[in-house]
């Protein structure tokens, strides 16, 4: 069964940092294109970042180029988002999501974690 | 970036109906367009992709179609578990833009 889970989210004052992590399990990892998808409170879906199998390819929103840093470690099957200077309209619910095959879409959403940004 | 517009924002229906969400992109994205369900507090659910094929699991009261910049997706027969929001993506080039949901609401 493929299970995608989140963690790393919390309370951050803007300008601070957050890592997010995504574990991933039942599928090989590392031969799927990840992605990181937002969701802003009573808001829509926001496509964030997304990274290739083997990292050869990143790609991010405007909203978060020069901010956020996607990576992962397929011998870890983990997928991460670095979030640096972080601002209010950043919070979310951050949710990682499976590429179901090469150009084709997310087929697989982790629950999402929170991140919630706020002096 | 390409603009995914849907119409309606909201839409109030009873169960049995036959409703039709529509998708607009800004420019033409061939077939590359993905439906999406969410309920409150869960992650989205993939119904449809490549514009109109239906995802493993999906029932088939679901359908897509459409090419180029406009697409629709019908829900032939409402059944009480579809009331959700539904999204469009387009993930014919970065950034891989969403609309902005469609509330199907219980009339």
């Amino acid at each position: 069964e493929v299970q995608l889970v989140e963690s790393g989210g919390g309370l951050v004052k803007p300008g601070g940092s957050l890592r997010l992590s995504c574990a991933a399990s039942g599928f090989t990892f590392s031969s799927y294109s990840m992605n990181w998808v937002r969701q802003a409170p009573g808001k829509g879906l926001e496509w964030v970042s997304s990274i290739s199998s083997s990292s050869s390819y990143i790609y991010y929103a405007d909203s978060v180029k020069g901010r956020f840093t996607i990576s992962r470690d397929n011998a870890k099957n983990s997928l991460y988002l670095q979030m640096n200077s972080l601002r209010a309209e950043d919070t979310a619910v951050y949710y990682c999501a499976r590429d179901s095959a090469d150009s084709c879409p997310p087929d697989y959403w982790g629950q999402g974690t929170l991140v919630t940004v706020s002096s | 970036a390409i603009r995914m517009t849907q119409s309606p924002s909201s839409l109030s229906a009873s169960t049995g109906d036959r409703v039709t969400i529509t998708c607009r992109a800004s420019q033409g994205i061939s077939s590359y367009l993905a439906w999406y369900q969410q309920k409150p507090g869960k992650a989205p659910k993939l119904l449809i992709y490549a514009a109109s094929t239906l995802q493993s699991g999906v029932p088939s009261r679901f359908s897509g179609s459409g090419s180029g910049t406009d697409f629709t997706l019908t829900i032939s027969c409402l059944q009480s578990e579809d009331f959700a929001t539904y999204y469009c993506q387009q993930y014919y080039s970065y950034p891989r833009t969403f609309g902005q949901g469609t509330k199907l609401e219980i009339k």
